[in-house]
Order: C-alpha cells, then sequence, then structure tokens
C-alpha cells in the first residue's frame, strides 16, 4: 500500500529534550516536507526536500532541523524544543516537486512540549 | 509573496444541501488550485484540483471554480452526506515561486447536521 508513514503519533515532552519525529515513504518520491497545523493558520511549512541531500526552508523554519540522507526518509529534528512548538506536524511527499503532482500526507504526530 | 485567505473559518449545512467554501489568493501569476480534506486524525488529501486554463471542474458532487479575474476560487459540494464533515483546506501554487511550495488557506471546519 502506498502511504506515508510518520512516527511516534504522539508525543509529550520537556523543554529542551532532544527530538526526532521520523517521516517515510514508499512511493519512490523526490519530494518531501514538513508542515506545522495550527488553529487558525492552516498548515505552514517548516522545511522542504526536492531530492536526496536537497533541503531548504519553509515559512517556519526556526527551533527545525531535517535531513534527507535516503530517498525514503525525512526525519525531523528538534534539537531543544520549546512549548511554542506545541504542535500537530505532517510529513508530506510528492512525485515531484516542481511540478503540480498530488502531496500526500502521514497521520500526524501531536507533540505537546511543557 | 503569494497569500491565501479561506472563508468560512466554519460551515454547518443540513444534510442533503450545498455547501461552498471560498478562497481568495493575491498573486495573479498563481496557477494551480488544489482542494484538500482532512478528516478527523487523519492527514490532507487531494479531493479536486484546477489550473488556471480551466474555469470550472466537477467531480460527482463536488466542483471548483475559478475567476481569474477576481481572483479567487470555490469549492462547491452538492447533496451533502455526513461523510462530508471535515476540515478542508484550499492552497495555490504560482510558478515564479523559487520554493515551488502551495501556500495554504486557514481551513473551514464543514460540519453536516443530520
Amino acid at each position: 500500500e502506498a502511504q506515508v508513514t510518520q512516527n511516534p503519533r504522539y508525543l509529550i515532552t520537556v523543554t529542551g529534550k532532544k527530538l526526532t519525529v521520523t517521516c517515510s515513504q514508499n512511493m519512490n518520491h523526490e519530494y518531501m516536507s514538513w508542515y506545522r497545523q495550527d488553529p487558525g493558520l492552516g498548515l505552514r511549512q517548516i522545511y522542504y526536500s526536492m531530492n536526496v541531500e536537497v533541503t531548504d526552508k519553509g515559512d517556519v523554519p526556526e527551533g527545525y532541523k531535517v535531513s534527507r540522507k535516503e530517498k525514503r526518509n525525512f526525519p525531523l529534528i528538534l534539537e531543544s524544543p520549546s512549548p511554542n512548538q506545541t504542535s500537530l506536524y505532517f510529513c508530506a511527499s510528492s512525485f515531484s516537486g516542481t511540478v503540480n503532482y498530488e502531496q500526500y500526507f502521514g497521520p500526524g504526530t501531536r507533540l505537546t512540549v511543557t | 509573496g503569494e497569500n491565501v485567505e479561506q472563508h468560512p473559518s466554519t460551515l454547518s449545512v443540513q444534510e442533503g444541501d450545498s455547501a461552498v467554501i471560498k478562497c481568495t489568493y493575491s498573486d495573479s501569476a498563481s496557477n494551480y488550485f488544489p482542494w484538500y480534506k482532512q478528516e478527523l486524525g487523519k492527514g490532507p488529501q487531494l479531493i479536486i484540483d484546477i489550473r488556471s486554463n480551466v474555469g470550472e471542474k466537477k467531480d460527482q458532487r463536488i466542483a471548483v471554480t475559478l475567476n481569474k479575474t477576481a481572483k479567487h476560487f470555490s469549492l462547491h459540494i452538492t447533496e451533502t452526506q455526513p461523510e462530508d464533515s471535515a476540515v478542508y483546506f484550499c492552497a495555490a501554487r504560482t510558478p515564479l515561486d523559487s520554493n515551488y511550495q502551495l501556500i495554504w488557506g486557514a481551513g473551514t471546519k464543514l460540519i453536516i447536521k443530520p
């Protein structure tokens, strides 16, 4: 089954404790992206990757890191989480980032930072 | 850069009635306008999209219209059913954007009353 998986689905952590949210897709997609979803703000892009070893900032990259060492994986790293990073996070992938292809979203990771 | 506004933020309609969600965009160069549906506990999923060379597109009970002059596009759902209850997001993309990213509306929570 073609899908985007994220882990964990729920995470409660404390300020300053490094964490990683994993994202994996099995569709051989070139483009991958991370979004955060907050009430009233819709989806805001954090980082995206056009292909392996090619990543770039989205609209709200502060406090986040990403890497794309393999085509299928695109982990989101919070080196020192803060309460304002409490949010619902989505990973998405698409066949290409330069053409208007459908984005496939993972099920989301709800992060709470206390 | 592009900005997308979506209205209303919440829409409640009687089962069987029609629902209309509207979005406006700011960049006249935008040429791709998808609509995504997010069911509770899931990631958004593409339901219909339209390109700037088309004025209207239909797929069974859903349709999207685009008015390039006024820079707005709308999602129309006819004969609404309980399974239409969800959050709907519009988005726009401009080919001139070096980030190749979609710009998202804030979302509309659609409630279908039995």
